[in-house]
């Protein structure tokens, strides 16, 4: 049984289209990582969310915590080719971490 | 910057033997994790660590052992390698909750 469940898995869009990706669980965490991952490489943290309903933007990307601090939903505006990626969001509760299963993000040009 | 360094970027090898894979992190971090990434299944955590000498199952531990003899260092060793160990192995290290620093990966391949 997987604690954070991701959706889609999969979403393969053309340049200029704006996603959502979604990340959610039946349990509270004290606070919810994004990560992406490129082919070959590591994750690498893009944002941390702390507080139910908070809403943090990276460029184009923008990151929301549920008010619950049960789910977050990650938007990507005008998807760029450089967006491409895994996804993987994590929830953190003390020094425990829950990944997701994550969304493999496909831009075409 | 934090780095963690991961000994192998690609591993080749064969059924029965004992492997170890090394992991190194150069910012004091108290908590050092390894994981297994394959497809569709996400990142599962294989065993993590809090401390020196301390170590924690997590939730595929079986056919795998850890030891972390420094602070820096927490090495993973599969006792007899087995075909279905082939995959990534990804090593991270973090201080507290805070965000976890990876490395880049140790693609096993066990023929």
């Amino acid at each position: 049984t997987q604690l954070l469940e991701q959706s889609p898995q999969f979403l393969s869009i053309q340049e200029g289209e704006n996603l959502t990706v979604y990340c959610n669980s039946s349990s509270v965490f004290s606070s919810l990582q994004w990560y992406r991952q490129e082919p070959g490489e590591g994750p690498v943290l893009l944002v941390t969310v702390v507080t139910g309903g908070e809403v943090k933007k990276l460029k184009r990307l923008t990151f929301q915590f549920g008010d619950a601090r049960k789910d977050s939903s990650l938007h990507i505006t005008a998807a760029q080719p450089g967006d491409t990626g895994l996804y993987l969001c994590a929830g953190v509760f003390g020094n425990q971490f829950y990944f997701g299963t994550g969304t493999s993000l496909t831009v075409i040009p | 910057d934090v780095k963690v360094t991961q000994s192998s970027r690609y591993l080749v090898k064969r059924t029965g033997e004992k492997v170890f894979l090394e992991c190194v992190q150069d910012m004091d971090h108290e908590n050092m994790f390894w994981y297994r990434q394959d497809p569709g299944l996400g990142l599962r955590l294989i065993y993590f660590s809090y401390d020196v000498k301390m170590k924690e199952k997590g939730d595929i531990p079986e056919g795998y052992s850890v030891s972390r003899e420094k602070k820096e260092r927490f090495s993973l060793i599969l006792e007899s390698a087995s075909t279905n160990q082939t995959s990534m192995y990804l090593c991270a290290s973090s201080l507290g909750g805070q965000p976890q620093h990876f490395g880049d990966g140790t693609r096993l391949s066990i023929l």
